[in-house]
């Protein structure tokens, strides 16, 4: 059985502050990492996919960081602004591409004005 | 490009009746894969689709089973519904390493 688990559950932060959350996962037969922003009521919005030790992506003020032989990923909010707020989905993949994705519980981002 | 489609929103059902929920992939995406999220869980992985076959499937029992059309549309199937089945069904569709997910179905079984 696959575990991902993710870090801190909730976080509130203050509005212009960077923050950061942590997705641990399987070290062995790594394929690629996802993280998702996810709103109510709407679709989980891919942020990165990842698959590459020591890959690094950005995105405007988000991006995240890979590292394969540990088994963790970190995901940082630069400046944060009230948008932000959302859960965000870290999720494991193994093998090739018929393999379902293994999500974390997520992290409930809440950022105050 | 509409993205991932579901339907319906929201669902309504007793315990021991059938319940179909359908998705409609990202144009160009011909593999569709179903995701149940219980409350306060990360989604699970149901099975995936592929070519109008189940390509694999993740420890759900027969009651769940699926259907992929030649236009590459899915279906979900659960039958003789349990309370615990009450949970967002999330299809996703991908190519290569991308998987988009819909906004999901919210199934309450009463």
């Amino acid at each position: 059985i696959l575990n991902v688990e993710q870090s801190p559950q909730s976080l509130h932060v203050q509005e212009g502050d960077s923050t950061n959350f942590t997705c641990s996962f399987p070290s062995s037969n790594f394929y690629a990492l996802h993280w998702y922003r996810w709103e109510t009521a709407k679709s989980p919005e891919a942020l990165f996919v990842m698959t590459l030790n020591g890959d690094e992506k950005k995105k405007g003020r988000i991006s995240a960081t890979l590292n394969t032989k540990e088994g963790y990923s970190y995901l940082y909010i630069k400046g944060s602004q009230p948008e932000d707020s959302a859960t965000y989905l870290c999720a494991f993949r193994t093998g090739g591409g018929a393999d379902g994705l293994t999500f974390g519980k997520g992290t409930h981002l809440i950022i105050q004005p | 490009d509409a993205g991932v489609t579901q339907s319906p929103t929201h669902l309504i059902k007793t315990r021991g009746q059938q319940v179909t929920l359908r998705c409609s992939p990202k144009s160009g995406h011909d593999t569709v894969s179903w995701y149940q999220q219980a409350l306060g869980q990360g989604p699970q992985f149901i099975f995936q689709y592929y070519e109008e076959e189940e390509r694999q499937r993740d420890n759900f029992p027969d009651r769940f089973s699926g259907h992929q059309f030649p236009n590459y549309s899915s279906e979900l199937n659960v039958n003789a519904l349990l309370l615990g089945d009450s949970a967002l069904y999330l299809c996703a569709s991908g190519s290569g390493y991308e998987q988009y997910f819909g906004p999901g179905t919210r199934l309450t079984v009463t």
